[in-house]
């Protein structure tokens, strides 16, 4: 089974300011990892996804994550916070398991922009 | 990509009634699935719903408890039965468009559910 830590439910940045938000997992098997995004009355989009390939993952909106095997982390990062980045954000893995996906949610970051 | 209608977008319920949530897609996909989120919590798969079978309940959850229907490849619905505060949770309607379910994922905006 997998797992996910999403520390810090709650972030604040100042516009313009680098945003950093943790992620740390664990899974029996190689995992796909996501961050998605939820805007308010919005569904849930996928902002980047890492599946085995390169190990830093470039997004919309400015947004990328580097998948860290040996530290089992996926931190999202942006380098200049945007009042649209205000939102929630959610950190997904995903790994085989008896042929069946499943997917492992971390309990969010909800993400608050200071003018 | 997939647009889901999901609705209603909130409610608020009294103990012991049920309601029942829609999801609809702009086109046939093959798998859908239902979370739900409560407060302070990350996103738990209630249940796959398979058209022209029974869905898949995860564990903890129950057919009788969360009845699904998937009458066709666009549509399906979720219902919470006889309600209790405990509740009082998002839930999200979810589909699957690729031929794997991780490449392409979509979700519905979700169903903000509050029970007195």
């Amino acid at each position: 089974a997998q797992s996910v830590t999403q520390l810090d439910s709650h972030v604040s940045v100042s516009e313009g300011t680098p945003v950093l938000l943790r992620c740390n997992y664990s899974s029996s098997y190689s995992p796909s990892l996501f961050w998605y995004v939820q805007h308010p009355n919005k569904g849930l989009q996928l902002l980047l996804k890492y599946t085995s390939a390169a190990t830093l993952v470039k997004g919309i909106n400015g947004f990328e994550a580097e998948f860290k095997k040996s530290e089992t982390s996926f931190h999202l990062t942006k380098p200049s916070a945007h009042m649209s980045d205000a939102a929630e954000y959610f950190c997904v893995v995903s790994g085989l398991y008896y042929g069946n996906n499943r997917l492992a949610f971390g309990k969010g970051n909800q993400v608050v922009v200071i003018p | 990509s997939a647009v889901i209608s999901q609705k209603p977008s909130r409610d608020i319920c009294q103990r012991g009634t049920s309601l029942t949530i829609q999801c609809q897609v702009d086109s046939q996909v093959t798998m859908m699935f239902w979370y739900r989120q409560q407060p302070g919590q990350s996103l738990t798969l209630i249940a796959t719903a398979n058209q022209g079978s029974e869905a898949t309940y995860e564990s903890g959850f129950v057919i009788d408890k969360f009845p699904i229907s998937r009458p066709n490849l666009t549509f399906s619905t979720l219902t919470v039965s006889n309600m209790s505060p405990e509740d009082s949770s998002i839930y999200l309607c979810s589909v699957g468009t690729g031929g794997s379910l991780n490449e392409k994922l979509f979700f519905g905006s979700g169903t903000q559910l509050s029970v007195l």
